[in-house]
């Protein structure tokens, strides 16, 4: 019973450095999402995929990208990493927005030099 | 600006106490409000609340919304030491979940 798998668990890159943070979900879910979470400030939404096909930006989407590869997958990349992204990333998905809860996955913990 | 304010932001108890978590929001579009509970990795679902003064309850824990007040309060009693974790309440406003920023509860023996 999987459900939200996110990959790789723990990174560590350099200022400037590139990479993808990968997400999957086997529950046929539409929605997918991506959220950081910082000490003291809550999870807070990066950027989000109401459907397949779609993605929106959500509060802190600078210095983002995100792919919908297919339904089960959402990609989040990072293309010049900074040490203001060192973070921990949720990837979550929800049956649609609004009326479903979201469900995450264990997160990515991800440092940046 | 969209808002989930929670309160305590932290909080210490002896197993067996009851304890009450207070989240207020002030959202746009308001759809349902969300308890979740984090340990050390994914924030785990508890609870979803659409309707006003509707009890829901699981076990130890319940929750109620008040639409009016524009607020929601987790509560747990008879605590325990796994009952230890974040407590996050978000807002959910049609396509994402704003979150507060948690409420620490540490259960000690």
């Amino acid at each position: 019973n999987a459900g939200v798998t996110q990959t790789p668990k723990f990174q560590v890159l350099k200022t400037g450095q590139s990479m993808t943070l990968q997400c999957a979900q086997d529950m046929n879910h539409n929605s997918m999402y991506w959220y950081r979470q910082d000490p003291g400030m809550g999870l807070r939404l990066i950027y989000y995929s109401a459907s397949e096909g779609t993605t929106d930006k959500g509060e802190v989407p600078n210095g983002y990208n995100v792919s919908r590869l297919n339904k089960r997958e959402f990609s989040l990349r990072l293309e010049s990493a900074a040490p203001s992204q060192t973070s921990v990333y949720f990837c979550a998905s929800s049956g649609g927005t609004g009326d479903q809860p979201q469900h995450f996955g264990d997160g990515t913990r991800l440092s940046i030099l | 600006e969209d808002k989930v304010v929670q309160s305590p932001l932290s909080l210490v108890v002896h197993e067996g106490d009851t304890v009450t978590l207070n989240c207020s929001y002030e959202v746009t579009n308001f759809r349902s409000l969300l308890w979740y509970k984090q340990e050390k990795k994914a924030p785990t679902f508890l609870f979803m609340l659409t309707s006003s003064g509707i009890e829901k309850k699981s076990g130890r824990l319940s929750s109620i919304l008040d639409k009016k007040e524009l607020f929601s309060i987790l509560n747990i009693t008879a605590t325990q030491t796994g009952d230890s974790a974040i407590y996050l309440c978000a807002a959910n406003s049609g396509y994402a979940l704003n979150f507060g920023k948690g409420t620490s509860l540490l259960v000690t023996p």
